[in-house]
């Protein structure tokens, strides 16, 4: 079975600084990684997403992720921290599929604090 | 935008009422999603969709039932709702090829009192 773990519930950086939040999945082959962003009292919306390629991708808002197959691990980064970053970050994964339906598994979260 | 409406927004509720939630899309698009929202357990999988009449449990399914009798609406239905229903319910849609990722509403915030 598929999973994923964000080791951090929470996050504080200061304004300007760098930061990476970190993902870890558990899949029996090749993963389709996601990271996804939620504001308060909103849905979530797509920052970047690993399918194949380049292990390095990049997102919406400045934000970038690495794919490193041997860590099991997709981890999120920015390099310099904006006060409207705040918000609640998802990672999530699912199959590569040649048909059928894409059921994602969430990460369960980490809440980013921007302190100014 | 993914021309995704989740009704109602927010709704309140007394345990073992049937509740109905509905999200409806623009575009057409195949698959159709539910999940729910929880402290400390990021997003679940409730039921999915893959076309019209053709649903599927997830891994929280219990307690729910889906329907679609029409591409642009998917609907939950909580039959007695039980105070651990309450939660944060999205919608989602796969837009595209079967690897395209998931597009979320907005949410409905369910109390179950």
């Amino acid at each position: 079975a598929q999973s994923v773990t964000q080791p951090d519930i929470h996050i504080t950086v200061s304004e300007g600084a760098s930061l990476e939040l970190r993902c870890n999945y558990s899949y029996g082959a090749t993963p389709y990684l996601f990271w996804y962003v939620q504001s308060p009292g909103q849905g979530l919306q797509l920052l970047l997403k690993y399918f194949s390629g380049d292990t390095l991708v990049q997102g919406i808002k400045g934000f970038e992720a690495e794919f490193k197959r041997s860590q099991s691990s997709f981890n999120l980064r920015k390099p310099s921290v904006h006060w409207s970053d705040a918000a609640e970050y998802f990672c999530a994964v699912g199959p590569i599929l040649t048909g059928g339906g894409n059921k994602l598994t969430f990460g369960t979260g980490t809440q980013l604090k921007v302190e100014l | 935008d993914a021309g995704i409406t989740q009704s109602p927004r927010h709704k309140v509720t007394e345990t073992g009422t049937p509740v109905t939630l509905r999200c409806h899309q623009t575009e057409n698009h195949r698959y159709m999603y539910w999940y729910r929202q929880d402290p400390g357990h990021g997003l679940r999988l409730i039921h999915y969709s893959y076309g019209v009449k053709d649903t599927d449990k997830g891994e929280v399914s219990d307690g729910y039932s889906v329907s679609r009798s029409k591409t642009e609406d998917f609907l939950l239905t909580l039959e007695s709702a039980t105070s651990s229903q309450t939660s944060v319910y999205f919608c989602a849609i796969r837009a595209g090829d079967t690897n395209s990722p998931l597009h979320f509403g907005n949410g409905t915030r369910l109390t179950v009192t």
